[in-house]
């Protein structure tokens, strides 16, 4: 059964600092790690998508990394800006499943 | 359509009333997820489909939760006999296959009296 854990659980940072958030997973056996960003009282966004194969993505701010071996991935990201308030989510899916688990979240702020 | 829509974006039962959510998911996209998410609270997974068929329904609270997804594309989440612990943020996903990218309405949320 897969578990997923972000820590930190909140995270508050002054604008232009570089930081990483993090997220465990018991099931190594993955297909692929999503993240995710979800504003108060909406939906989620995708932000990032790596495939098993893959050891780390990017979308120009953002670069997430992907260690299977270690069921590590972490969120990197660069120049924080008071937009990127919000509550980052990483999910996997269970081994032999597409059933996404995801974690509780890391809830980033970031102070003009 | 252009993203995944869900509705109602709200609603409020009586506790005891049945209730139907749907999701139109963009078109194109052969997989549906639903999941929950209370105040505070992560994501609980429901159910997903691939097509009309759910590979797993594991994520059912209880009997009193049903989905069904018909053309392989709307789906529709049945709760029947609503409880006030049943209140909650619905929220549904559509991917262009099992394992791409997720993309999430809005959501609906429930309101149970």
């Amino acid at each position: 059964k897969q578990e997923v854990t972000q820590i930190p659980a909140a995270l508050s940072v002054p604008e232009g600092e570089n930081l990483v958030l993090n997220c465990s997973f018991t099931d190594s056996a993955i297909y692929n790690l999503q993240w995710f960003r979800q504003d108060p009282g909406k939906g989620l966004t995708s932000l990032l998508l790596i495939q098993s194969s893959q050891r780390e993505q990017t979308s120009g701010r953002l670069n997430a990394s992907l260690d299977k071996s270690s069921g590590r991935s972490t969120l990197y990201i660069a120049a924080s800006q008071p937009g990127d308030s919000a509550t980052y989510l990483c999910a996997s899916p269970t081994s032999g499943t597409y059933k996404y688990i995801f974690g509780t979240g890391t809830r980033l702020k970031v102070l003009a | 359509g252009a993203g995944v829509s869900q509705s109602p974006s709200n609603k409020v039962t009586e506790k005891g009333k049945d209730v139907e959510l749907r999701c139109d998911p963009i078109s194109g996209h052969t997989a549906l997820y639903w999941y929950r998410q209370s105040l505070g609270q992560g994501l609980e997974f429901l159910i997903y489909f691939q097509g009309n068929s759910a590979p797993d329904k594991s994520g059912l609270p209880s009997d009193r939760f049903s989905a069904e997804r018909t053309g392989g594309s709307v789906s529709t989440l049945t709760i029947q006999r609503t409880q006030q612990e049943d209140s909650a943020v619905y929220l549904c996903a559509s991917s262009l296959s099992t394992g791409g990218k997720l993309f999430f309405g809005s959501g609906t949320q429930l309101s149970v009296l």
